[in-house]
């Protein structure tokens, strides 16, 4: 069964200072590796995916994730936060991407500080 | 496209009650989802359908769940009768294989 693991529950950063926020998922085959994010109130806005090919991938808002399949591991980064990025941040593996239920992580909670 | 659409936004009902969320997919998406977010579970799927046949309905929680999908362009998620643990945000998805999940705003629901 694959399985998704959010180690930090709450991330505290300084508005302006970079973010790293961790993910390692298990799964049988390669997966197809997702970042959502959540503000208050509302739905869940695609940040990233990982389908295969370059394991750096670009996505929204300046953000970035790592594919290390040594690792199991698809960590989100952003160079430098701005007060907006504050929210819940999922990551979430599924088996065929749209075409499959996908896993969740329990999320983690990023707050900024001024 | 506007998106994935769900209604209502928010529900309010009171135990016993049969509660139903609507949801309608991005057009040429083949591939429906229903969740579920709770702060204990988190984000669980509960069914899929794909070209409006349910495929995997094995995290529907209890026979009090159902969910339908009529044709291309609409589904629904019952509850019936409703119990307060029912209480939850429900998400509604759509998507095509190799592709990526668009999820609707959500429906709150409340049962008292």
């Amino acid at each position: 069964a694959q399985s998704v693991t959010q180690p930090d529950i709450h991330i505290t950063v300084s508005e302006g200072a970079s973010l790293e926020l961790r993910c390692n998922y298990s799964y049988g085959a390669t997966p197809y590796l997702f970042w959502y994010v959540q503000s208050p109130g509302q739905g869940l806005q695609l940040l990233l995916k990982y389908f295969s090919g370059d394991t750096l991938v670009q996505g929204i808002k300046g953000f970035e994730a790592e594919f290390k399949r040594s690792q199991s591991s698809f960590n989100l980064r952003k160079p430098s936060v701005h007060w907006s990025d504050a929210a819940e941040y999922f990551c979430a593996v599924g088996a065929r991407g749209g075409a499959d239920g996908l896993t969740f992580g329990k999320g983690t909670h990023l707050i900024i500080q001024p | 496209d506007a998106g994935v659409i769900q209604s209502p936004r928010h529900e309010v009902t009171e135990m016993g009650q049969e509660v139903t969320l609507r949801c309608k997919p991005i057009s040429g998406h083949d591939y429906l989802f229903w969740y579920r977010q709770t702060m204990m579970r988190g984000l669980e799927l509960l069914i899929y359908f794909n070209n409006n046949v349910p495929i995997d309905d094995s995290g529907m929680p209890e026979d009090r769940f159902s969910a339908k999908m009529p044709n291309a362009s609409f589904s629904t998620l019952k509850i019936q009768p409703s119990e307060p643990r029912d209480s939850a945000v429900y998400f509604c998805a759509s998507g095509s294989l190799g592709d990526t999940q668009y999820f609707g705003p959500g429906t709150r629901l409340t049962v008292l």
